[in-house]
C-alpha cells in the first residue's frame, strides 16, 4: 500500500494568486495523477504528473493554468494559476505502484475556496 | 457523456435496507474498481473485479462484474449509517494507463 498526504488540506484564496499544492507518497509509485472534485461531482482528471518529464493533460487543462511537477517517484505539485472561482474545488493526488490493474491510492485532498 | 455511467446518482433508504449501485462502461474494460468517499474526504479502496464473472465480497458490500466486463454493481445488504458517502467506480481507461471514474453515486442511510 501507499500513504499519500497533501498540503495544504484547505485554504481560502483570492482571485487572481496562485496556490501550489504539494503530494509527498510514504513509498515510490509508477504513475501519480492529479484529479478535480466540483461540489457534487465526481472525479476528472486533471494531468498525468511524469517523473522528470512534462506532465500529460486532459482535454479541457493546460500547463499554463494547471503547472505539475514531478521530480522523483515520491513527489509532485500542482499549481493552481491565476485562480478564479470557478477554480473552487478539491484537488486530489493519486498514486498507482503496478501496471493499469494496480490500486489507486489517494491523498485526503485540498479544498480550494478562491473568492 | 461520460465513460463510466453510475445509477442511480443519489440514493436514500432506511437503516437494514439492501442497496443496489451500478456502473456501466460502453467499452469492455480491464478491471473495474470500487471506491468510497465520506464527505469532503480522500477515496478509500474497497475491491477491484478484473474477471468476467467475478464476485467479491467484503463485510456486508458485494461486487459483481459481468460476463462482457462492461457492467458491475455494487451492493449493500442490511445497510447501515456508517455506510453513507459516495460510492465511486473506476477503471483504466481503455487502450490507455489513466485511470477514470464513473458519475458517482450519493448514498444516505437514515438511522
Amino acid at each position: 500500500s501507499a500513504v499519500i498526504s497533501q498540503k495544504p488540506s484547505r485554504d481560502i484564496c483570492q482571485r487572481g494568486t496562485s496556490l501550489t499544492i504539494q503530494c509527498q507518497v510514504d513509498s515510490q509509485v509508477t504513475m501519480m495523477f492529479w484529479y478535480r472534485q466540483q461540489p457534487g461531482q465526481s472525479l476528472t482528471l486533471i494531468a498525468t504528473a511524469n517523473q522528470g518529464s512534462e506532465a500529460t493533460y486532459e482535454s479541457g487543462f493546460v500547463i499554463d493554468k494547471f503547472p505539475i511537477s514531478r521530480p522523483n517517484l515520491t513527489f509532485s505539485t500542482l499549481t493552481v494559476s491565476n485562480m478564479s472561482p470557478e477554480d473552487s474545488s478539491i484537488y486530489l493526488c493519486s498514486g498507482q505502484k503496478t501496471g493499469n490493474t494496480g490500486e489507486l491510492f489517494f491523498g485526503e485532498g485540498s479544498r480550494l475556496t478562491v473568492l | 457523456s461520460q465513460e463510466l455511467e453510475q445509477s442511480p446518482q443519489s440514493l436514500i433508504v432506511q437503516e437494514g435496507k439492501n442497496l443496489t449501485i451500478n456502473c456501466t462502461s460502453s467499452k469492455t474494460l480491464y478491471g473495474l474498481y470500487w471506491y468510497k468517499q465520506k464527505y469532503g474526504e480522500g477515496l478509500i479502496f474497497l475491491m477491484m473485479l478484473q474477471k468476467g464473472g467475478e464476485e467479491k465480497s467484503h463485510e456486508k458490500i458485494t461486487a459483481k462484474l459481468d460476463e462482457k466486463k462492461q457492467q458491475s454493481s455494487l451492493h449493500i445488504t442490511a445497510s447501515q449509517p456508517s455506510h453513507a458517502g459516495i460510492y465511486l467506480c473506476g477503471a483504466v481507461r481503455p487502450g490507455t494507463y489513466k485511470y477514470i471514474f464513473g458519475t458517482g453515486t450519493r448514498l444516505k442511510v437514515l438511522a
